[in-house]
């Protein structure tokens, strides 16, 4: 099992649409979490944390289920700016941090 | 700009030659970390530096790749022995180092794009 995996898409969805990206994660002792979006050839860029209580950051909002391992990142309104992969990227526990990122889930907001 | 840079942004290079690459991460930024990234995947870890030492080395990574980081600032990885299949994004990231809490996301530097032909 890969330690994080996500549905590569892509996902084609309407201007205005909403949509939501799972991600699992294999490591059970896995501190925190996060969204990152990529634009094409681009470097990755931080989206948003995702904390244990569920978080919000205007029309994006990100949630971790530890019992089940995933996170989640949902896009209300999608606008065709948002058209990117978007990479779910967990740190795990410990004084190590090997960082490790899905292989991302590509979106295409059409108009 | 005080972000991560990393030099060079591209580079040709023929198979069987040597190439090096630089990162110079936030400067107060004790954790390094290098990635590689192909076409169509998620950044792939290859190495990280908590301040001067190696911590972690993927077991991907072959005998041909080495990362240094002597003074714990800037970092170099070096390639030997090009193959074609080394072709990728490298992609350099730090993040504030002890002290800080695991919550601390990533930031990247442009990267550099090798190709091996």
């Amino acid at each position: 099992r890969k330690e994080v995996e996500q549905d590569p898409g892509p996902f084609n969805v309407p201007e205005g649409a909403t949509v939501a990206f799972n991600c699992t994660y294999s490591n059970s002792a896995s501190q925190s979490f996060f969204w990152y979006r990529q634009d094409c050839r681009k470097e990755p860029k931080l989206l948003m944390s995702v904390y244990s209580s569920g978080n919000e950051d205007g029309r994006f909002t990100a949630q971790l289920n530890r019992a089940s391992q995933y996170i989640s990142l949902l896009i209300r309104d999608s606008k065709l700016s948002d058209s990117a992969t978007y990479l779910c990227v967990v740190n795990p526990s410990g004084g190590y941090q090997k960082v490790t990122f899905g292989t991302g889930t590509k979106l295409q907001v059409i108009p | 700009d005080t972000g991560v840079s990393q030099n060079p942004r591209h580079k040709i290079t023929k198979r069987g030659q040597n190439v090096t690459f630089r990162c110079d991460p936030i400067s107060e930024h004790n954790r390094l970390y290098w990635y590689r990234q192909t076409l169509g995947q998620g950044p792939e870890f290859l190495t990280y530096f908590q301040n001067e030492a190696q911590l972690e080395k993927s077991r991907l990574l072959s005998d041909r790749f080495s990362a240094e980081r002597p003074k714990g600032s800037f970092s170099t990885l070096e390639i030997q022995r090009t193959e074609q299949g080394d072709s990728a994004m490298y992609l350099c990231a730090s993040s504030p180092g002890a002290g800080s809490s695991y919550n601390s996301p990533l930031h990247f530097g442009n990267g550099t794009r090798l190709t091996v032909t």
